[in-house]
C-alpha cells in the first residue's frame, strides 16, 4: 500500500527566506504528484500537478520537483511571505490508476508559518 | 471555493442519528468526491460519483452511503452515526477523474 509522507510536521521561517518542503513516497510506481495548500478552516486549493515523466513544475514562486528512482517530491517556495502561511500537502495517484483522483493518497502535511 | 458549498458547515449530532451532508456545486463537473480529515489520518476518500446514480465506494465507505440525483448535487448519509465518524468532512470536483480538484470548504461533524 502507498505511503505518503511529510517530514517536518511543521516549520516556522522568517518572511523573506526560500524554504523546501519534503514529500517521500514508498513505491515510485506513480502517474503523478500533486501539491495542494490549505488555509485553516478551509477545503484544498491545487497548487502543481506533475505528471510522471517531468521533473519539475513552476508557477510564480512555487516549484516543485520530482525524483520517482528515489520516492520523493520537493516543493520550493521563493521569498515566502506571510500570506504562504498554510498546511501544505502532496498527494500521488498509482501508475494504473489512469491519474484517477479516486486513488490519491495523500500525505498528513506540512504546517508552514511564515513570520512578518 | 470554485461554486462548490456544503452544508450544513457545523453540526452537532448524538450516537445512532442520522445525517446527511450536501454538497452543491454550480460547475456542472461530472466528478464529485466525499473526503473526510482526521487528524493522523490525513485525507480518505469515503465515496465518489462519475455521474448522476454513479457512484462508488472509496477507502473508508463503511458506515456511509451517497446519493446523486442530479449532476449538481452529491448527499453523504451517515445512516446512524457514530462517535468515530466525528471529523471534518470535504465535497471535491472535477471535471475528469484525472484533472484537478476543487474542494469545498468543509462540514465539522461532531457525534457525540
Amino acid at each position: 500500500k502507498q505511503e505518503v509522507t511529510q517530514i517536518p510536521a511543521a516549520l516556522s521561517v522568517p518572511e523573506g527566506e526560500n524554504l523546501v518542503l519534503n514529500c517521500s513516497f514508498t513505491d515510485s510506481a506513480i502517474y503523478n504528484l500533486q501539491w495542494f495548500r490549505q488555509d485553516p478552516g478551509k477545503g484544498l486549493t491545487s497548487l502543481l500537478l506533475i505528471q510522471s515523466s517531468q521533473r519539475e513544475q513552476t508557477s510564480g514562486r512555487l516549484n516543485a520537483s520530482l525524483d520517482k528512482s528515489s520516492g520523493r517530491s520537493t516543493l520550493y517556495i521563493a521569498a515566502s511571505q506571510p500570506g504562504d502561511s498554510a498546511t501544505y500537502l502532496c498527494a500521488v495517484t498509482p501508475v494504473n490508476s489512469g491519474g484517477s483522483n479516486y486513488k490519491l493518497t495523500f500525505g498528513k502535511g506540512t504546517l508552514l508559518t511564515v513570520n512578518p | 471555493d470554485a461554486g462548490i458549498t456544503q452544508s450544513p458547515r457545523h453540526k452537532v449530532t448524538e450516537t445512532g442519528t442520522p445525517v446527511t451532508l450536501r454538497c452543491h456545486q454550480t460547475e456542472n463537473h461530472r466528478y464529485m468526491y466525499w473526503y473526510r480529515q482526521d487528524p493522523g489520518h490525513g485525507l480518505r476518500l469515503i465515496h465518489y460519483s462519475y455521474g448522476v446514480k454513479d457512484t462508488d465506494k472509496g477507502e473508508v465507505s463503511d458506515g456511509y452511503s451517497v446519493s446523486r440525483s442530479k449532476t449538481e448535487d452529491f448527499l453523504l448519509t451517515l445512516e446512524s452515526a457514530t462517535s468515530s465518524q466525528t471529523s471534518v468532512y470535504f465535497c471535491a470536483i472535477s471535471v475528469g477523474a484525472g484533472e484537478k480538484l476543487f474542494f469545498g470548504s468543509g462540514t465539522q461533524l461532531s457525534v457525540l
